[in-house]
């Protein structure tokens, strides 16, 4: 099983400021890697797809890349519907793994 | 617009099986794609139980130790979530979604969850 580990657990950013939030897998996914968000109370919404490919309707102020191991999401300027819980995937295996998540919340 | 709904009791006792189904509407089950459930326990984070091709091939989450059953109703355009033994560790909420899928000489690989139901809490309790 690959194991995906997200860091930091949570990050306390400005508005306006930039997020970057890492995701880590214990073996190489390649770029089959996911990004999704959560809001509080709401169901994940997919942001980015094959490690970084945004998702229809993503604004582009989100972005991800890495490939293998090591992957980033960035959120260049965060606005205050951006504050979330964030999630990484991989589906390069079976059994698909998601992250612990981190949480993006307002400094 | 592909849209997800979950339906389900909200409530099981412990060790009966708990029953999910999720009606797709806007796409046809049949068409292709893998269809999936993921669970969230209250306050924690989010894992895969198992996904179902619409031929019938399945992967479930080894972590559930053969508890799972994932069955798809194309008549109804639909599929469902069986898990049995039931305990207070199965309590969260359920979501189902829509996993797609890509084809590459003849093998279909499955990729990521494109659009998910709202979700359903189940809770297990007596």
């Amino acid at each position: 099983e690959t194991v995906m580990t997200q860091s930091p657990v949570t990050l306390s950013v400005s508005p306006g400021e930039r997020a970057t939030l890492s995701c880590r897998a214990s073996q190489s996914v390649t770029n089959n890697l996911a990004w999704y968000q959560q809001k509080l109370g709401q169901a994940p919404r997919l942001l980015i797809y094959g490690a970084s490919t945004r998702a229809t309707g993503v604004p582009p102020r989100f972005s991800g890349s890495g490939s293998g191991t090591e992957f980033t999401l960035t959120i260049s300027s965060l606005q205050s519907e951006d504050f979330a819980v964030y999630y990484c995937q991989q589906y390069d295996d079976w059994p698909l793994t998601f992250g612990g998540g981190t949480k993006v919340e307002i400094k | 617009q592909v849209q997800l709904q979950e339906s389900g009791p909200g409530l099981v006792k412990p060790s009966e099986t708990l029953s999910l189904t999720c009606s797709v509407s806007g796409y046809s089950i049949s068409s292709g794609h893998y269809w999936g459930w993921i669970r969230q326990p209250p306050g924690k984070g989010l894992e895969w139980i198992g996904s179902m091709f619409h031929r019938g091939i399945t992967y479930y989450n080894p972590s559930l130790r053969g508890r799972v059953t994932i069955s798809i109703d194309t008549s109804k355009n639909r599929f469902s979530l069986k898990l049995t033994s039931v305990t207070a560790a199965d309590t969260a909420v359920y979501y189902c979604a829509r996993q797609r899928t890509q084809k590459i000489s003849k093998v279909v690989f499955a990729l990521e969850f494109d659009f998910w139901g709202q979700g359903a809490l189940l809770a297990v309790s007596s």
